[in-house]
């Protein structure tokens, strides 16, 4: 199984703070590369996919890049809606893995 | 817009089997995705139980493919999850979710709300 590792695992920041999360893959997968956003209670939804593509909907304040085993999710400018769990996920093979998960939180 | 909607016990007991339903509404079962299960036990992470097509091939998370079974029904727009001799460490948040691909990539959207089963006597 590919082994997918965020960091940091918790995160404290402020409205209007750029904020960047790194996910870390264990072996190569290209830009198979997923990130969610989960709210407490909720589904997780899509934010971008194929590591750089922004879904229909989310705001262009969110980005990701990367490629390989390296990967960040970026925002650039926090709304107070934005505080969440993020999770990043490969597509580059099955099982389908995610990483554990990087939660953001209010300063 | 495709919505998916799951349905099943809210509390199995040990040794039982969890049997849960996604009901697909907006949108053909018969389309051209993989209808999937992924779980989320509590204040954890996510974990990919598995997946279907339409035409019946699956796809199984090898640390649970001896004890689950996808299925789907067409007639019904539905399919199905079943997990055999569950313990607590199977309680969790179940969610069904779309894997949508394209151009050899994928991804899952969107997800259903997510149903939580609880495993006690």
């Amino acid at each position: 199984d590919i082994q997918m590792t965020q960091s940091p695992s918790s995160l404290s920041a402020s409205v209007g703070d750029r904020v960047t999360i790194t996910c870390r893959a264990s072996q190569s997968i290209s830009s198979y590369l997923n990130w969610y956003q989960q709210k407490p209670g909720k589904a997780p939804k899509l934010l971008i996919y194929a590591a750089s593509s922004l879904q229909s909907g989310v705001p262009s304040r969110f980005s990701g890049s990367g490629s390989g085993t390296d990967f960040t999710l970026t925002i650039s400018s926090l709304q107070p809606e934005d505080f969440a769990t993020y999770y990043c996920q490969q597509s580059y093979s099955t099982p389908r893995t995610f990483g554990q998960g990087t939660r953001l939180e209010i300063k | 817009q495709v919505q998916l909607q799951e349905s099943g016990p809210g509390l199995v007991k040990p040794s039982g089997t969890l049997s849960l339903t996604c009901a697909v509404s907006g949108g053909s079962i018969s389309s051209s995705n993989w209808w999937s299960w992924i779980r989320q036990p509590p204040g954890k992470g996510l974990e990919w139980i598995g997946e279907i097509y339409h035409s019946g091939s699956t796809n199984y998370n090898p640390s649970l493919k001896s004890r689950v079974t996808i299925s789907v029904d067409k007639s019904k727009n539905q399919f199905s999850l079943k997990l055999s001799s569950v313990t607590a460490a199977d309680t969790a948040v179940y969610y069904c979710a779309i894997h949508l691909t394209s151009s050899s990539t994928s991804w899952f959207d969107p997800w259903g709300q997510g149903t939580l089963v609880t495993v006690s006597s």
